[in-house]
């Protein structure tokens, strides 16, 4: 089945800076990428998505980047704030099934 | 209004006890998911219903018996209830079972068994 690893556990940045989380997964057929934000004491909500079918995709502050051949994609925060501060998840699923397989999760420390 | 929404927020309990956590979303959507989140906040799916149908049953104790009585509903009841079953619950749906859909939280059940 797919594994999803996540690094890194935790990053902790100066506002302004930029950070970068990265995810690889396993199983070459997964062709479906979304990242979730989890406040404290709140449910995963989704950011951003990639399909397979597109390498890169920018929503404002928010990047992500897909390589299919080395099968790892990662999501870009620019110009962070204290708000962005939150645990992030990465997950891969095949498009056939939702079956949405999670990456253990990156704790974003965002330092005013 | 809460798109997913989730009852009790919080559960304390005994071990031993009986108890249900439910979950109801106003989006219309056909696709509804149990999943679990320890106290490293590793997330993993437990069960997954489209239009009251099991399509996803990780391996779950037979303790846990997810109830769709509409696709507008997706109830979790737990026998027996473990210590390791302390855990944050939360209910998904999404617009169907395709894994482009997005996939909506609610705000969790934290149940800690005493």
């Amino acid at each position: 089945g797919e594994n999803v690893e996540q690094h890194p556990s935790t990053l902790s940045v100066q506002e302004g800076d930029s950070a970068v989380i990265k995810c690889t997964y396993s199983d070459s057929a997964s062709n479906y990428f979304p990242w979730y934000k989890q406040e404290l004491g709140k449910g995963p909500q989704l950011i951003i998505d990639i399909r397979s079918n597109v390498g890169e995709k920018k929503d404002q502050r928010i990047a992500v980047t897909l390589n299919k051949t080395a099968k790892h994609f990662s999501l870009h925060i620019t110009e962070t704030q204290p708000e962005d501060s939150a645990v992030y998840f990465c997950a891969a699923s095949k498009g056939s099934q939702g079956n949405l397989i999670f990456g253990k999760g990156t704790k974003l420390s965002v330092k005013p | 209004d809460t798109a997913v929404s989730q009852t009790p927020k919080y559960l304390v309990t005994q071990m031993g006890n009986d108890k249900s956590i439910k979950c109801e979303q106003n989006l219309g959507h056909d696709t509804m998911y149990w999943y679990k989140q320890d106290s490293k906040k590793f997330l993993k799916i437990m069960f997954s219903y489209n239009n009251k149908e099991l399509i996803i049953n990780e391996t779950v104790p037979n303790r846990f018996s997810p109830k769709s009585p509409d696709k507008a509903h997706l109830n979790l009841h737990i026998n027996s209830l473990e210590l390791g079953d302390s855990a944050v619950y939360f209910c998904a749906s999404s617009q169907d079972f395709l894994a482009k859909n997005i996939q909506y939280f609610g705000a969790g059940t934290r149940l800690s068994v005493l």
